[in-house]
């Protein structure tokens, strides 16, 4: 299957510092990517979905100012937790896709986030 | 509303059959998705139905009823290496994914 590379695997912040995470397509050009957002014990939470080269669409209770996403070419996609809080400790995970209808999501290893 | 459901925990016994069972109710229908989560991992791409009927994938096997909203996941021969949290996703029609909470699979010798 295709590769999803996600970086960093952990990350350790102190509150109100930015945290950014990227979401790498390695064999494919990756149109759509997908952020989750999953708590101990719970189901995975789409925060977004991004295209390349547009805005991406933020779910309902997500705050675009504070989640910031680009999607800037087919391969990369990021994620910045800005002004980070200790609500914000989370595991965090990517998915691409390489089609319009994501009959089969690729996913990132998941970057877990502990804001200190 | 849309909603998936599948049972929190199951119990099984290492060489042995389970099956996990995922119902579900959303808007619009564009296929089922298993995924298999480890502990502390992402979730690794099991299986996606879109047809009503049985799909076989060496160990594991998804099967999916579109009339009656649901699907399961067989694990045949169970290993310790299959304990994990079983995920039921389905693509409704904006082809968003709505995910189920999970299956914790425990395996025991």
């Amino acid at each position: 299957g295709a590769v999803v590379s996600q970086h960093p695997s952990w990350v350790i912040c102190k509150s109100g510092t930015s945290v950014k995470i990227e979401c790498r397509s390695l064999d494919f050009q990756a149109t759509t990517m997908f952020w989750y957002r999953q708590f101990p014990k719970q189901s995975l939470m789409l925060m977004a979905t991004s295209n390349e080269g547009s805005k991406a669409t933020y779910e309902q209770g997500v705050e675009k100012d504070k989640f910031l996403i680009n999607h800037a070419s087919l391969t990369l996609s990021t994620l910045t937790v800005t002004s980070a809080h200790p609500e914000d400790s989370s595991f965090y995970i990517c998915s691409a896709s390489s089609g319009e209808t994501n009959t089969e999501a690729f996913f990132g290893q998941g970057t877990r986030l502990t804001v200190v | 509303g849309q909603n998936i459901d599948q049972p929190t925990e199951m119990t099984a016994t290492e060489g042995a059959i389970v099956q996990i069972n995922c119902t579900y109710q959303t808007s619009g229908f564009n296929g089922l998705f298993w995924y298999q989560q480890h502990a502390g991992e992402a979730p690794t791409f099991l299986s996606y139905n879109v047809l009503d009927g049985l799909e076989e994938k060496g160990r594991f096997s998804s099967f999916l009823s579109r009339s009656k909203g649901y699907s399961y996941l067989l694990l045949k021969e169970l290993q310790m290496k299959d304990s994990a949290s079983y995920l039921c996703a389905v693509m409704d029609s904006n082809y968003q994914l709505i995910w189920g909470a999970g299956t914790k699979l425990i395996i025991k010798p």
